[in-house]
């Protein structure tokens, strides 16, 4: 079946710009998961839904940044007032449910702040 | 919260030679411990995990150990081919506290197999 897919691929944006980046998760997961990786870095939680619901925004970086989810489906992650500090990969995952499950991801969104 | 520590950053290594990845965490808690691996531009894909019960997994070429005492486990690929050439990371989690969801990932080992 079709995997994790998340749009745009890339995008390049101004300084104090809001983006949107979506992820369509594997049909079926309740789960989803975005992450940032920053050149030679790992991979840093951002926040996770269960459903519709995000019990944990902590990962969040700042107020800046915010997601949501409809339908149990798509996800939506925002950042307002985009910073250079924010260029990276944002990547997205689904699993069945919230356990520990396998994480599927999507190929990501590059992001570049000029 | 847990912090995972990954070695080498990175490894280079024949085609045909062991290669050897190296994590250690911090909460004792954790009990599932994936390993990713990245191709350059791609997206992770899981190629094995361990749970605590287990103290080794193997899956053909690759195998993970777990060292629950000492807080570390490792990803073994044995015969490297230059298609092993990825980055590689290694995660924990826990299912403590309600956070079983949650992984926490290292900072990566670029593999390069050179033939």
């Amino acid at each position: 079946g079709a995997g994790v897919s998340q749009s745009p691929s890339n995008k390049v944006t101004e300084k104090g710009k809001d983006v949107e980046l979506r992820c369509d998760p594997i049909s079926g997961h309740t789960a989803l998961y975005w992450y940032r990786q920053s050149l030679g870095q790992g991979l840093e939680f951002l926040i996770y839904f269960q459903g519709n619901s995000a019990p944990d925004k902590s990962g969040l970086p700042s107020d800046r940044f915010s997601a949501e989810r409809t339908g149990g489906s798509v996800s939506t992650l925002t950042i307002q007032r985009t910073q250079q500090e924010d260029s990276a990969v944002y990547l997205c995952a689904s699993s069945l449910v919230t356990r520990q499950e396998t994480q599927y991801f999507g190929p990501g969104t590059r992001l570049l702040v000029l | 919260g847990e912090n995972v520590e990954q070695h080498p950053s990175t490894l280079s290594v024949q085609e045909g030679d062991s290669a050897v990845i190296k994590c250690t965490y911090s909460d004792s808690a954790s009990n599932y411990f994936p390993w990713y691996k990245q191709e350059l531009g791609k997206r992770p894909q899981l190629i094995i995990d361990i749970r605590s019960s287990v103290g080794e997994k193997k899956d053909q070429r690759i195998a993970v150990t777990l060292n629950k005492t000492a807080k570390h486990f490792s990803l073994h690929i044995t015969e490297t081919q230059p298609e092993d050439s990825a980055v590689y990371f290694c995660a924990a989690s826990s299912n403590s506290g309600g956070s079983n969801y949650k992984l926490t990932f290292g900072k990566g080992t670029l593999l390069t197999v050179n033939p």
